[in-house]
């Protein structure tokens, strides 16, 4: 039983510029979450998706986009990026029927920005 | 105002020794659940063990506890047994109902066991 995957573990990009970044869900998973965790912080919510819509959103700037897929595989796109948008960018599946919807998260893809 | 808070930054256990990490919490929903998350340095976080408000009894999960004080809004996670492989970052987070789905993390505490 496959886990959450993230790709790709690592990335370099320079100010201005954009990212994808993509996340496959648990098997089973309809839902998934996109956090940011900067260096020496808990993770902060970005957004959440679900039935290929976004259900609920932190507060980050309109820079930060999303998308969800039918097969439920996610990506966040960062345009415009900033030096302080370096960080573990980490996706989170669960099922939303469950009332105790566990998160599972994803080994995460570490941003740098130069 | 902070949710979730973690005041030990760091904390330091003899392998097979007992330890426990603080986690307290604010909320005025009746209706929580409360979560602890292990991040090794790989980065992955990894979910270990869950409280409800309403559960009566405390949780455990293998050598991992949680010590439940709902008047104190305290959630400690207690793990008993340490291992070497328990060095890691550890997280608490709460999600509160009415309808949110989202868990609000603490800062963290890094654990680091010792031979």
């Amino acid at each position: 039983d496959a886990g959450v995957t993230q790709s790709p573990t690592h990335l370099i990009k320079t100010r201005g510029q954009q990212v994808t970044l993509r996340c496959s869900p648990k098997s089973g998973h309809d839902t998934v979450s996109w956090y940011q965790q900067a260096l020496g912080q808990g993770p902060q919510f970005i957004f959440q998706y679900y039935e290929e819509e976004e259900r609920q959103r932190g507060n980050f700037p309109d820079r930060f986009s999303g998308h969800q897929f039918p097969n439920y595989s996610s990506e966040l796109n960062v345009n415009a990026l900033l030096l302080g948008d370096s960080a573990l960018y980490l996706c989170a599946s669960s099922f939303a029927l469950l009332k105790r919807d566990t998160q599972y998260f994803g080994p995460g893809t570490r941003l740098t920005v130069l | 105002a902070q949710k979730i808070t973690q005041t030990q930054p760091g904390m330091f256990v003899q392998e097979k020794e007992a330890v426990t990490l603080d986690c307290t919490y604010d909320t005025s929903d009746p209706s929580y659940g409360l979560f602890w998350y292990k991040q090794p340095s790989s980065g992955e976080m990894i979910f270990l063990i869950y409280q409800g408000s309403y559960d009566q009894q405390n949780a455990t999960e293998g050598r991992y506890s949680l010590n439940f004080q709902k008047a104190r809004k305290s959630a400690n996670l207690v793990i008993s047994a340490s291992q070497l492989g328990d060095s890691a970052m550890y997280f608490c987070a709460m999600r509160e109902g009415g309808g949110s789905y989202i868990p609000t993390f603490g800062r963290g505490t890094s654990l680091i066991v010792h031979p």
